[in-house]
């Protein structure tokens, strides 16, 4: 059993490059979500969704899109790096996105330095 | 706005006991979770509670009074792996989490 699986944990791209960090998880969760973890600030919602085919935005969608396309997997697209969005990016998932004990199960991060 | 509060920083010592308290305002409260955080490692889930009082897990226990907003994590007889970030989360209304910036603890020999 896996878990979630996210790649690649580490990555430099240039300003103006595009990218997908993939994320994959085999638990059968409805729930995924992407975060990014920036020092000094708690972790914050990039773009969720609550079943194939559904997505919504989080606090900080902007730079970024996501699809559902099956259960499994929820990859989050750059659309064109700036070096605002250096930081460590987390993929997470849970079985029910609107229950209070909404437990999350992270991937190990992905790295993302933009130059 | 929703905000919570924790304290960036505390250091202890090996085989002592610490609490880490978290002070949260948001819009609704549909329940309040501790995770620990390695250095370079990703979130694992501790705690949850959604009623006032004191859940306990081992050397590990949770506390919450929603009357007054207020959450803390104590960590008895501590080791030295016990050296991590603590984050608290509030499940907000709308069920979305609405973290803190994580508490840094340190344990000394």
């Amino acid at each position: 059993n896996a878990g979630v699986t996210q790649t690649p944990k580490f990555q430099v791209l240039k300003t103006g490059q595009s990218m997908t960090l993939q994320c994959a998880q085999d638990m059968n969760h409805e729930y995924m979500s992407w975060y990014r973890q920036d020092p000094g600030m708690g972790l914050r919602l990039i773009h969720y969704s609550v079943g194939a085919g559904i997505t919504d935005q989080g606090e900080v969608p902007n730079g970024y899109n996501v699809s559902r396309s099956t259960t499994e997997d929820f990859p989050l697209r750059l659309l064109s790096a700036a070096p605002s969005q250096t930081s460590v990016y987390f993929c997470a998932s849970s079985y029910s996105p609107g229950s209070g004990a909404n437990v999350l199960t992270f991937g190990a991060g992905s790295r993302l330095t933009v130059l | 706005g929703q905000n919570i509060d924790q304290p960036t920083e505390m250091t202890a010592t090996e085989g002592a006991i610490v609490q880490i308290n978290c002070t949260y305002q948001t819009s609704g409260f549909n329940g309040l979770f501790w995770y620990q955080q390695h250095a370079g490692e990703a979130p694992t889930f501790l705690s949850y509670n959604v009623l006032d009082g004191l859940e306990e897990k081992g050397r590990f226990s949770s506390f919450l009074s929603r009357s007054k907003g207020y959450s803390y994590l104590l960590l008895k007889e501590l080791q030295m792996k016990d050296s991590a970030s603590y984050l608290c989360a509030v499940m907000d209304s709308n069920y979305q989490l609405i973290w803190g910036a994580g508490t840094k603890l340190i344990i000394k020999p």
